[in-house]
């Protein structure tokens, strides 16, 4: 089946700094999307971008089908964006999500 | 609209009993997914339902099964639970079932087996 790999897999950031989180995926993809996932488990959808970019206030996004990768950009961070931060992906065979690792990010004040 | 919603939010259960958790999925959506979370394995894919038809199935053991509802909401069923069936388990629903759509997902079960 389908690899997802994400990184880094740990990031610390200074309030105010700007990252950037990679997902590396194994193989054609219809989907693909980033979830923030909050202290209590729920995921909470930040982008659907099977490709191109697109950008939500402080966090873009951008995905290279054609080379099997996509960025998730944070700018300005604040403590709020702590959290595991997944990559997941549809593969052509469709209707599952694969997820990656998960980056989790710890922003300090 | 309201999103994804779970039921219950935390259940306790020993080993060998069973369990069934509920899941609703946002209105007019018609696939729903199931998905276990747990520190070692990370999420995993469990299974999909459309129209009341199970479409796809993750690398699970027999005694986890599933069934939707003619309302698209649908059940999962732990059978003889063992102490690594203790997880996140997340629902999750997206609009139509060929199309490669955005998934949404549920507050999550969180089961503990003891």
């Amino acid at each position: 089946g389908i690899q997802v790999e994400q990184s880094p897999p740990d990031l610390i950031l200074q309030e105010g700094a700007n990252s950037t989180l990679r997902c590396n995926f194994s193989d054609s993809v219809n989907n693909l999307q980033w979830f923030h996932q909050n202290p209590w488990g729920q995921l909470i959808n930040l982008f659907y971008i099977p490709s191109g970019t697109k950008q939500n206030g402080r966090l873009s996004a951008t995905t290279v089908a054609t080379e099997r990768y996509s960025l998730l950009y944070i700018s300005s961070s604040q403590t709020t964006d702590s959290g595991v931060y997944f990559c997941a992906v549809e593969s052509t065979a469709g209707n599952k999500l694969t997820f990656g690792g998960g980056t989790r990010v710890l922003v300090k004040p | 609209k309201a999103g994804v919603t779970q039921t219950p939010r935390y259940l306790i259960k020993t080993r060998g009993q069973q369990v069934t958790l509920s899941c609703s999925p946002i209105s007019g959506h018609r696939s729903v997914s199931w998905y276990q979370q747990t520190p070692g394995q990370g999420l995993q894919f469990l299974f999909e339902y459309f129209s009341e038809t199970q479409r796809n199935k993750g690398n699970f053991p027999g005694r986890f099964s599933g069934r939707q509802f003619s309302n698209s909401r649908s059940e999962m069923n732990v059978s003889t639970l063992e102490l690594g069936d203790s997880a996140l388990y997340l629902c999750a629903s997206k609009l139509a079932g060929d199309d490669y759509n955005e998934q949404f997902f549920g507050p999550g079960t969180r089961l503990t087996v003891l």
